[in-house]
């Protein structure tokens, strides 16, 4: 039951040009959605997210892309820099009431090349 | 800036034993979590904790576990009789809202069941 999915396991790039890590979802009822980094023996960071009711946010080097007619979203990462190489998931929280659980892609491995 | 943090960083432990995992969430946030993360696989939601109960929980999270705040500061995942697949990262996060979440992870912590 993947209700978040992330295609790409993988995902390889040069210094300085863009990264595109891509997301579906399946759950119309996902109101709310977040990337989160993870680098290895460590907890996953919050990065980014975007509401359902916009189509981008943008915080510096990264942007989020929502499309929820075809329920994907996008975080670009330009210029992409060694050190942003790590583990990125996706993830969605359910519209409901109270405290919200975070349902994760499997994630995708980002190297940056210098 | 205020963290998440986990205790221990690694836990080994022999099947049928019990085991606490302890957090200390960051001391404002009102939501708790536990997630965990099989090798190889995605970070899956098992329980979340709000106001001294849980306010919901996965399949995984049966009879054999249990979450406990015991003084205000400590945030507790307790597994009764640990098995084999039980061994994973397991993940502690906390927030302050709750809609539209932004869970802080603490690093983690690894348990192994031989």
């Amino acid at each position: 039951d993947q209700q978040v999915k992330q295609n790409s396991p993988s995902l390889s790039v040069q210094e300085g040009r863009i990264s595109i890590l891509n997301c579906d979802y399946t759950n119309s009822m996902f109101d709310y959605f977040l990337w989160y980094k993870k680098y290895p023996a460590e907890g996953p960071t919050f990065l980014i997210s975007i509401s359902s009711i916009k189509d981008k946010n943008e915080d510096g080097r990264f942007t989020v892309f929502l499309n929820k007619s075809a329920k994907h979203l996008s975080l670009h990462i330009v210029p992409s820099q060694p050190g942003d190489s790590a583990v990125y998931f996706c993830a969605a929280s359910p519209s409901q009431g109270g405290s919200e659980k975070l349902v994760f892609g499997k994630g995708t491995k980002l190297t940056v090349n210098p | 800036e205020p963290e998440v943090t986990q205790t221990p960083s690694h836990q080994v432990t022999q099947m049928g034993q019990e085991v606490i995992l302890r957090c200390v969430p960051i001391s404002n946030h009102l939501y708790f979590y536990w997630y965990r993360q099989i090798l190889g696989q995605k970070v899956e939601f098992l329980v979340s904790f709000y106001n001294n109960e849980i306010s919901e929980k996965s399949e995984i999270f049966d009879d054999q576990f249990s979450v406990e705040r015991p003084d205000g500061s400590n945030f507790t995942l307790k597994i009764r009789s640990t098995k084999l697949e039980d061994s994973a990262m397991y993940f502690c996060a906390s927030s302050g809202e709750p809609q539209g979440i932004e869970a802080f992870f603490g690093q983690g912590t690894r348990l192994t069941v031989v």
